[in-house]
Order: C-alpha cells, then structure tokens, then sequence
C-alpha cells in the first residue's frame, strides 16, 4: 500500500533520446510535486500540479513536460535528454496547495544519460 | 527566495553517541520537514515540524518559527542513522519546498 510510487526506479538511456517516469500517488491528494536532485544532492523543486494544472514550472528547459491525466498521476515525459539531465527525480505530493500541509515523497527515480 | 541552511554539513559519529542538527532559515514559514535520505537513496519523512516539539522514539525536532530556526536530535546513534539530513521549508506565500544543503551523518559500530 505504497503512498507515491514512481516507475521506473533506475533508468539508464543515451543522450537524445525521449524517457517518461511515472507517478501515482493513492493519498487522494489535490497537489503533486516533481524534484530533481542532482549530484551534489541538492534537492529542487521543477513543476507543481493541483488538481491537475500546473500551477509552477521553475524554469525547467521546455524539454521537460510534465502530465497529469488525472490528480493521481502526474507524469514526466522528457525530450532529447541531455548529459545533464542525469539525477534523481522525486515525486511528491500533498492534500491541498497549501503550504501547511506536509509533502509525502516517492522513492525516486535514478535517471542516468550516456 | 528563501534561505535554509543546515549545520553541520558532515558529521562522524560512534554508535551511541548523540548529535543535533540545526536548520537556519531566512524568513518566515508555513512549513518545515525533516527529511533522512538512507544509503539507498529514499527519502524518509521524520517531522512535520512548523514549530513546537515532536519526538518520535530516539528522534525529536524542535523549531523556534520566531526565531526562525529547527533542530534534530538523535539520541543513541545507530548505523542504521547514517545518510544524510535534510531540513525542508514553505515559504509563507508559497507551496512548494525549499530545501537545504543537508548534513552528511556517518555512524560507526
């Protein structure tokens, strides 16, 4: 009975190419999240969705497009993937978009660019 | 935005021992999560902690919102604590986390 789950959990893929990550989350939350982490560790917020619009993209490449078919998925399909596109990604989410409620994340995704 | 910085950045401990984490924060929050990030990359929620106490077995948190920082204790180290710390905040006005940089814990038997 995983809260957010994301697919898949390691993805390795050569530069130029096009890879989606999913994530599901069965909380019955309103707002979901994606983060990056990068090699550093830094963690960092790209995209918000609530009730299935976006509501923040931070300045993420528009080779990054996120998707949410419906409020419990919120997908991540990225273009023509770069050598710096390597990290790990979060999904995340919360019941409502409102900055008291606390964000439950996933297990990552390790995305890898040969 | 806003600033959240977390000392100590690395911290070697023996198993046993205790240790606190601090989190400083540059303005005001509606939010605040510690987070444990294991070897294996998860990210584990410890508190949801915007201020007061919480204490959960050998972990507790306390966060002063006024004046704008948090701490982690961690009594009785174990091996299984090492990983790294991370203090999280929301930005009144904001929804979306900003995290630190996190504190590196390394616990030896």
């Amino acid at each position: 009975d995983t809260a957010v789950s994301q697919t898949p959990k390691y993805l390795v893929t050569q530069m130029g190419n096009d890879k989606s990550i999913k994530c599901e989350q069965n909380l019955g939350h309103d707002t979901m999240y994606w983060y990056k982490q990068d090699s550093k560790k830094f963690l960092k917020i790209m995209f918000s969705y609530n009730n299935k619009e976006l509501i923040i993209n931070e300045t993420v490449p528009n080779r990054f497009s996120p998707k949410s078919p419906d409020k419990a998925h919120l997908n991540l399909h990225i273009n023509s993937l770069e050598l710096g596109d390597s990290a790990v990604y979060f999904c995340a989410s919360s019941q409502e978009w409102d900055p008291s409620y606390e964000q439950y994340f996933g297990p990552g995704t390790r995305l890898t660019v040969t | 935005g806003i600033q959240v910085e977390q000392s100590p950045p690395d911290l070697i401990l023996q198993e046993g021992a205790n240790s606190t984490l601090r989190c400083n924060f540059s303005d005001s929050v509606n939010n605040l999560q510690w987070f444990h990030q294991n070897p294996w990359g998860q990210l584990i929620n410890l508190f949801y902690i915007p201020s007061g106490t919480k204490q959960n077995g050998r972990l507790s948190a306390t966060t002063v919102a006024t004046e704008r920082y948090s701490l982690l204790y961690i009594s009785s180290s174990q091996t299984t604590d090492s990983g790294v710390y991370f203090c999280a905040v929301v930005n009144s006005g904001y929804s979306t986390l900003t995290f630190g940089k996190g504190t590196m814990l390394l616990v030896s038997p």
